[in-house]
């Protein structure tokens, strides 16, 4: 599988809310889509799993969706912590996966 | 509370070798799935390799395939990663990654790996 496309750059105000696309998910996955905060100098953040669901501890600003071979990760009400790189990953089958190239979000 | 901890990263010469080690605490080791995943300076995530709880039939990403090895010590709770025949596009940061329900739930604060000469 290839590696999934992400927009580069994404923004908007505090308050706002802010979609992130996901493209070339293959069939294959099983809607095992994952999507993950990185800020800098620091490991990646699991906030999304199995397309829309949130681990313990995110907040429900953090939601994600899925129609056919695109993904999506919307932040609502957006807070100036959410500034910084999101990454989507998709499972490729047979315990591979494949990430996105990453999306710099930045709060205005 | 989970942890994992990578060690064993650092400068070496294109076509050399290098072994990086992972210590995980807070879990059932022996239960859960790991990976590797890099970072090259600047860019995205690439996920390199992985491996079951059973240490049965890891799996690579081509760009790795034949040159890294993926290992596990259950009895000290540890996962390792052997490179070799290493090259200047190996260099970055590598995260010690646990998987549940298909996603990378936990992840280790990197170790740099520096290939060049």
């Amino acid at each position: 599988q290839s590696a999934l496309t992400q927009p580069p750059s994404a923004s908007g105000s505090p308050g706002q809310s802010v979609t992130i696309s996901c493209t070339g998910i293959s069939s294959d996955s099983h809607d095992h889509v994952s999507w993950y905060q990185q800020h800098p100098g620091k490991a990646p953040k699991l906030i999304i799993y199995e397309v829309n669901k949130r681990p313990s501890g995110v907040p429900d600003r953090f939601s994600g969706s899925k129609s056919g071979s695109t993904a999506s990760l919307t932040v609502s009400g957006l807070q100036a912590e959410d500034d910084s790189d999101y990454y989507c990953a998709s499972y490729g089958g047979y315990f591979n996966w494949v990430f996105g190239g990453g999306t710099k979000l930045t709060v205005l | 509370e989970v942890q994992l901890v990578e060690s064993g990263g650092g400068l070496v010469q294109p076509g050399g070798s290098l072994r990086l080690s992972c210590a995980a605490s807070g879990f059932m080791f022996s239960s859960y799935p790991l990976n590797w995943v890099r970072q090259s300076p600047g860019k995205g995530l690439e996920w390199i390799s992985h491996i079951r709880g059973s240490d049965v039939s890891p799996v690579y990403a081509d760009s790795v395939r034949g040159r890294f090895t993926i290992s596990r010590d259950n009895a000290k709770n540890s996962l390792y990663l052997q490179m070799d025949r290493l090259r200047a596009e190996d260099t970055g940061v590598y995260y010690c990654v646990r998987d549940h329900e298909f996603a990378f739930d936990h992840w280790g604060q990197g170790t740099l790996v520096t290939v060049s000469s």
